[in-house]
């Protein structure tokens, strides 16, 4: 089991470009996140999805769009990169909320500068 | 809204105990979870608390009062790899009506040999 994994690891874009960050788990996981990370501070929801076929915004969706590509994938978009943009990216998934605990399963982060 | 508080860092030496506090406002609340992150890694999974009380697991604890909108986290038998930023994330309704994590700061802790 791979778990969470987020591609690419690293990526430098220019101010007005866009690329988009991948994420699958192979968990089986009904539910995906995504956040973004800034030196020194907590986890902030960018997007998520509670199953398949659904998205809702988070705490900062403005800027992102994302995509639930079946189960498995979930990618985030940028279209056009602001310098405010940088940051480090983290994709979760967890199980439903059945049982109380939601206990989140996070990839390896994808630290993204923009120039 | 939603809103954490949990303190920026802390200092501890091998083999204490440390107590990481958490005090939150969240709307629609369903229970409390700490996670652990080194530097450069991602963040994983340590406890829940669901019901007020305390959850113990090994070396970790954490505790949970609803009614004082408080928990913490506790570790004890401190060991250098210990040394992490901590986060405690609230499980509450967000603005879609569905449920959603909200994450605090963090709290960095050092341990000291």
């Amino acid at each position: 089991n791979a778990g969470v994994t987020q591609t690419p690891k690293f990526q430098v874009l220019k101010t007005g470009q866009s690329m988009t960050l991948q994420c699958a788990q192979d968990m089986n996981h009904n539910s995906m996140y995504w956040y973004r990370q800034d030196p020194g501070m907590g986890l902030r929801l960018i997007y998520y999805s509670a199953s398949e076929g659904t998205t809702d915004k988070g705490e900062v969706p403005n800027g992102y769009n994302v995509s639930r590509l079946n189960k498995r994938e979930f990618s985030l978009r940028l279209e056009s990169a602001a310098p405010s943009q940088t940051s480090v990216y983290f994709c979760a998934s967890s199980e439903a909320w059945a049982g109380g605990t939601d206990t989140q399963y996070f990839g390896p982060g994808t630290r993204l500068t923009v120039l | 809204g939603q809103s954490l508080e949990q303190p920026s860092e802390v200092t501890a030496v091998e083999g204490a105990i440390v107590q990481i506090n958490c005090t939150y406002q969240t709307s629609g609340f369903y229970g409390l979870s700490w996670y652990q992150q080194h530097d450069g890694g991602a963040p994983t999974f340590l406890s829940y608390n669901g019901l007020d009380g305390l959850e113990e697991t090994g070396r970790f604890s954490s505790f949970l009062s609803r009614s004082d909108s408080y928990g913490y986290l506790l570790l004890q038998e401190l060991q250098m790899k210990d040394s992490a930023s901590y986060f405690c994330a609230a499980q509450g309704r967000v603005d879609t009506g569905r449920r959603a994590l909200t994450f605090g700061s963090g709290t960095r802790l050092q341990v000291q040999p």
